[in-house]
Order: C-alpha cells, then sequence, then structure tokens
C-alpha cells in the first residue's frame, strides 16, 4: 500500500528552528510538496521537491532524498504565526497526491 | 498565484435537507478539480476527484448518490449534499489544478463548514 508518515504534533519556541520529517512508500514519484494549513482554514502551497537536494525560500527551506523517501521541512526564525499543521504530499506514477495526517506544530512564546 | 473561491463559507441546514457547495477558479481554467472533507483535527481525506465534462471519480467509501459532483465548465464544480444527516457536518474544501502549473500544485479554496442539525 501507499503512504505517508508524519510526526503528529511537535512544539518549538518561538525564534527557533524546527524540522519535520516526512517519510514515504508509494507506488511512484512524481514530487513532494508541503503545505501549511491554519486552524479552520484551507491548505496553502508551501514547497515542491522532485530532485534531491534543499530547496530553499526565505525562512522554510525543504529537503528530498528519493533513494530513502525521505523529506523534511526546516523552519527558522519560528514566529508565533507558523503555529498551524503542516502536511506533506507525494504525487504518485498516475499523479495522484498521497496525503499524510499532518504534523500539527506548536509555537510557545 | 491562482485563486479558487469557495461558497459559502459557513452554512446551517436541517437534516434531511440537500445543500449545495460551489468552488471556482477564477484566473485560470482547472479541468480537474478535488473535492475534501476535513474532520476535527484530522488530515484531508479525498472525497472525489471531478473532471469537466466527465463523470467524477469517488474514492472507495465515498457514496456518489449523496454527494453529487458536477464539473460543467472549466472554472466551476459544485459539490450537493444530498439528504444532509448530522453526520456529514464537515469541513468541505476543494482545489483545483492549473494546467499550466505543476502537475501538483493544488489551490484550495477556503473551505466549507458544514453543520447539519
Amino acid at each position: 500500500g501507499q503512504n505517508i508518515d508524519q510526526p503528529t504534533e511537535m512544539t518549538a519556541t518561538e525564534g527557533a528552528i524546527v524540522q519535520i520529517n516526512c517519510t514515504y512508500q508509494t507506488s511512484g514519484f512524481n514530487g513532494l510538496f508541503w503545505y501549511q494549513q491554519h486552524a479552520g482554514e484551507a491548505p496553502t502551497f508551501l514547497s515542491y521537491n522532485v530532485l534531491d537536494g534543499l530547496e530553499e525560500k526565505g525562512r522554510f527551506s525543504s529537503f528530498l532524498s528519493r533513494s530513502k523517501g525521505y523529506s523534511y521541512l526546516l523552519l527558522k526564525e519560528l514566529q508565533m504565526k507558523d503555529s498551524a499543521s503542516y502536511l506533506c504530499a507525494v504525487m504518485d506514477s498516475n499523479y495522484q497526491l498521497i496525503w499524510g495526517a499532518g504534523t500539527k506544530l506548536i509555537i510557545k512564546p | 498565484g491562482a485563486v479558487v473561491s469557495q461558497h459559502p463559507s459557513w452554512v446551517i441546514c436541517k437534516s434531511g435537507t440537500s445543500v449545495k457547495i460551489e468552488c471556482r477558479s477564477l484566473d485560470f481554467q482547472a479541468t480537474t478539480m478535488f473535492w475534501y472533507r476535513q474532520f476535527p483535527k484530522q488530515s484531508l481525506m479525498l472525497m472525489a476527484t471531478s473532471n469537466e465534462g466527465s463523470k467524477a471519480t469517488y474514492e472507495q467509501g465515498v457514496e456518489k448518490d449523496k454527494f453529487l459532483i458536477n464539473h460543467a465548465s472549466l472554472t466551476l464544480s459544485t459539490l450537493t449534499v444530498t439528504s444532509a444527516h448530522p453526520e456529514d457536518s464537515s469541513f468541505y474544501i476543494c482545489s483545483a489544478r492549473d494546467a499550466g502549473g505543476h502537475a501538483g500544485e493544488l489551490f484550495f479554496g477556503e473551505g466549507s463548514r458544514l453543520t447539519v442539525l
């Protein structure tokens, strides 16, 4: 079967750095996506990785290792507004998105 | 970025009535739209994939006669929850794929929170 694993919840301190991991097993691979979802709102796109390596976009970076079926989302200089759920999703060989359950990130002052 | 508008944002209805939710892509053509539902503290659950001009593809366990999906144009898809019951209360979200962008970059509507009394 196909599955995406990511931690259920993480806690970090304002101003610090946090890394949210995602491992996946899918039938084929056409890219990995990270989305941010604040409570009661729809998800918003953060990043897309299809090649191995690190993609940096401001305070957020996303890393991919296809051979290990592994990705992480790195958030730097954490702000209170970063408190949200972070969803990892993988596009399989049929171009269908397989979603992880999301990681709830709690930022403390 | 591309904008997807979903309406209504909130709806409260009586048990047994039907509710229609609209999803529009405002500045791009969306040949494919997706409908999800999300229960509190849970991730998105794909209900169906809506393709313009053809029948929707429903995920296993989703009743096609209860959740009617119509995708009559390249910018509009509708989800109708028929004979709604309290267990249908949920957050319903649509997303659309921009044919000109990444295949997996989805643009989400604001979501519709349905409460069935």
